[in-house]
């Protein structure tokens, strides 16, 4: 059954001090791997894919990468503004486009 | 860059109450979108795929008739609650791609806060 583990559940951290997101994945054929931001009482929003192990991607304070089975989301220097929560979500070649959602972590960034 | 609008963006209603929701596609076509249900402190569910010219394929556990599913243009996919109860109340989000399923991002409307008193 493919799934998807996001690790902590919750993270509070000072501004400036940085540190790392898990996401461990287990899917039938990976077709993608998807970083989302969601503010409270928004949709997600899109901020990266990865399709093969070693690949990396950066955005400002944040950088994605990729192994056979997990995803991290690296968080360098962040600002109170980080806060968020941050979901990892796969896709499959057997489903279709369909996403299958981590449950997020739930981070917190104080000044 | 792709947007999606989904409308209302909150519902108050009474119980028995039938409620539309609005997914679309502002600067892009999209054949295909997903509605997802998102609980408090929850990731999003899945609830449906919406293909437009045809009927929606949903997941298991998911009530077609309760939860009725229309795409009728490459632009817009609606969300209708029949009936709705209180157990119904929830966070709906809807999500499209720009461009094809297995080579794109799916971007996410704002979502819709149902409460149903």
């Amino acid at each position: 059954e493919d799934q998807v583990t996001q690790s902590p559940e919750a993270l509070r951290l000072q501004e400036g001090e940085s540190s790392s997101l898990n996401c461990s994945y287990t899917v039938s054929g990976l077709r993608g791997l998807f970083w989302y931001r969601q503010d409270p009482g928004k949709g997600p929003e899109f901020l990266f894919t990865l399709y093969s192990a070693g690949e990396e991607k950066e955005k400002e304070r944040l950088k994605a990468t990729l192994t056979k089975k997990e995803s991290f989301l690296h968080i360098t220097a962040p600002k109170p503004e980080d806060s968020a929560t941050y979901l990892c979500a796969v896709r499959a070649y057997n489903q279709g486009g369909k996403l299958i959602f981590g449950q997020g972590t739930e981070l917190s960034v104080k000044p | 860059g792709a947007v999606v609008s989904q409308h209302p963006s909150r519902v108050i209603c009474k119980s028995g109450t039938s409620v539309k929701i609005e997914c679309r596609s502002l600067d892009f076509q999209a054949t295909t979108m997903f509605w997802y249900r998102q609980f408090p402190k929850q990731s999003l569910m899945l609830m449906a795929t919406s293909n437009e010219g045809s009927k929606a394929t949903y997941e298991q556990g998911v009530e077609k008739d309760k939860f009725l599913i229309n795409h009728a243009s490459l632009t817009l996919s609606t969300l209708t609650v029949t009936s709705a109860h209180p157990e119904d109340s929830s966070f709906y989000i809807c999500s499209a791609h720009q461009g094809g399923p297995f080579l794109s991002p799916q971007h996410f409307g704002d979502g819709t806060r149902l409460s149903i008193l």
